[in-house]
């Protein structure tokens, strides 16, 4: 069964140093989104992409945040420069359409900011 | 924040069904009701969407309240694998938003 990958599954970084998160999406689907859940909360919508643009995104997802999706299979998360704060499990997921087609999700990036 | 309620936990026999309720009782036309899991800190998975019809997959049941105010995700035979925090969610579709709402869920706990 296809399904998202994402990688690394814990990444380390100090902070104000500049870290991506890596996703390959399922390979026929068209949306791609990103979330984030910090230890013991909600899990909490950052953006959604689709057509090589954002679509849609929240008040986390500030000018620190930056989305990418380089080749035809990659879809990355770029904190441009963390915070303590920024460390949170970070889950991307992918949808075949928007409208009602459920979201998957990858198993998470943990990131750890020190 | 999320637009539905949901109990904190629940228990469930392992081989009994499991009855999770949710109220949305400010749903509106468009919205449809997702349920989705996640067990301890992996990704959330999806296991059941629908508007108005009960509905039913290879996972779970979702039976919705005739004037959609409430729903119950039915796992017909629950076994220890099910332990997880199962969300309800409401989403607008047709409106250009895609992002899922998630709240605090319900945490069901299977016992053998």
């Amino acid at each position: 069964e296809p399904e998202v990958t994402q990688t690394p599954s814990h990444q380390v970084t100090q902070m104000g140093q500049e870290v991506i998160l890596r996703c390959v999406p399922i390979s026929n689907h068209l949306y791609f989104y990103w979330y984030r859940q910090i230890l013991g909360q909600k899990v909490e919508f950052l953006v959604s992409f689709y057509n090589n643009e954002i679509s849609e995104k929240s008040e986390i997802f500030d000018d620190q945040f930056s989305v990418e999706r380089p080749d035809g299979s990659n879809f990355t998360l770029k904190i441009r420069s963390t915070k303590l704060e920024d460390s949170a499990m970070y889950f991307c997921a992918s949808s075949h359409q928007g409208g009602e087609d459920e979201q998957y999700f990858g198993p998470g990036t943990r990131l750890t900011v020190t | 924040d999320a637009k539905t309620t949901q109990p904190p936990s629940m228990d469930c026999a392992e081989g009994r069904a499991a009855n999770l309720p949710c109220n949305h009782s400010t749903i509106s036309g468009n919205e449809y009701v997702y349920w989705y899991r996640q067990i301890h800190s992996q990704g959330p998975q999806y296991i059941i969407h629908g508007l108005k019809n009960n509905e039913t997959n290879e996972m779970a049941s979702l039976i919705i309240t005739e004037d959609r105010k409430s729903s119950t995700l039915i796992l017909p035979h629950a076994t220890l694998r099910d332990t997880a925090v199962y969300y309800c969610i409401v989403r607008v579709v047709g409106a250009g938003s895609y992002q899922l709402t998630f709240g605090k869920g319900t945490k069901l706990s299977v016992i053998p």
